[in-house]
């Protein structure tokens, strides 16, 4: 079965300290992986996928095919990084390309 | 920059109530997507749509319709509306092979 795992609901860390939001899933086959990130009153927006291997806000994440992990690293947290983030991923071609969610990570920086 | 606009931002419905949310999309997307986000729960897939005319159930279609009539345009019916519905609905659209763009989403309270 296809799923999407993100064992945190709630991460709080301080200003400055390096953060980590878990992605574990599960799926036959090779599937696209992403991340995207939901501030306050905003609209859900993509912060990074795999394949693109770039950096976004300091944000990085690796795609473990072994422990199929995707986990999302960022070394030192800011306090405009609080948002819910969720980590998603997707198949290729016809309902396999739709999106599975997780159920989110909401991230909190304190000062 | 892709837009989906999502016409109401909050709606209060009654019990028993027609609802109709409406999604726009103005970058000629063929994949459009209706999702309900709740605490704890991510998001989930109602329905989709690959083309005008042509819908597919996503995971939890119980209780609700959709309609494509034009390319640009994906409604989603609650064909009688139950307290069990109040959620935020986020409309996606997606171009293949990449991300989704969000709309702001509609939060709805059926009381």
């Amino acid at each position: 079965a296809q799923r999407v795992t993100q064992p945190e609901k709630l991460l709080s860390v301080f200003k400055g300290a390096p953060v980590e939001l878990k992605c574990n899933y599960s799926y036959s086959g090779s599937p696209e992986l992403f991340w995207y990130v939901q501030y306050s009153r905003q609209r859900l927006q993509l912060l990074l996928r795999h394949i693109s291997r770039e950096s976004i806000k300091g944000f990085t994440a690796d795609l473990n095919k072994g422990e199929t992990s995707f986990h999302l690293k960022k070394p030192f947290a800011q306090e405009e990084d609080s948002a819910m983030y969720y980590c998603a991923l997707s198949g290729y071609g016809g309902s396999q390309g739709n999106l599975i969610f997780g159920k989110g990570t909401k991230l909190s920086v304190k000062p | 920059d892709v837009k989906v606009t999502q016409s109401s931002r909050y709606l209060v419905k009654r019990t028993g109530e027609k609802v109709f949310l409406e999604c726009v999309q103005d970058m000629d997307h063929e994949n459009m997507f209706w999702y309900r986000q709740d605490p704890g729960l991510g998001l989930r897939l109602i329905y989709f749509s690959y083309d005008v005319k042509m819908k597919e159930k996503g995971d939890i279609p119980e209780g609700y319709s959709v309609s494509r009539e034009k390319k640009e345009r994906f409604s989603l019916i609650l064909e009688s509306a139950s307290t069990n519905q109040t959620s935020m609905y986020l409309c996606a659209s997606r171009v293949i092979n990449y991300g989704y763009t969000f709309g702001s989403g509609t939060r709805l309270t059926v009381v």
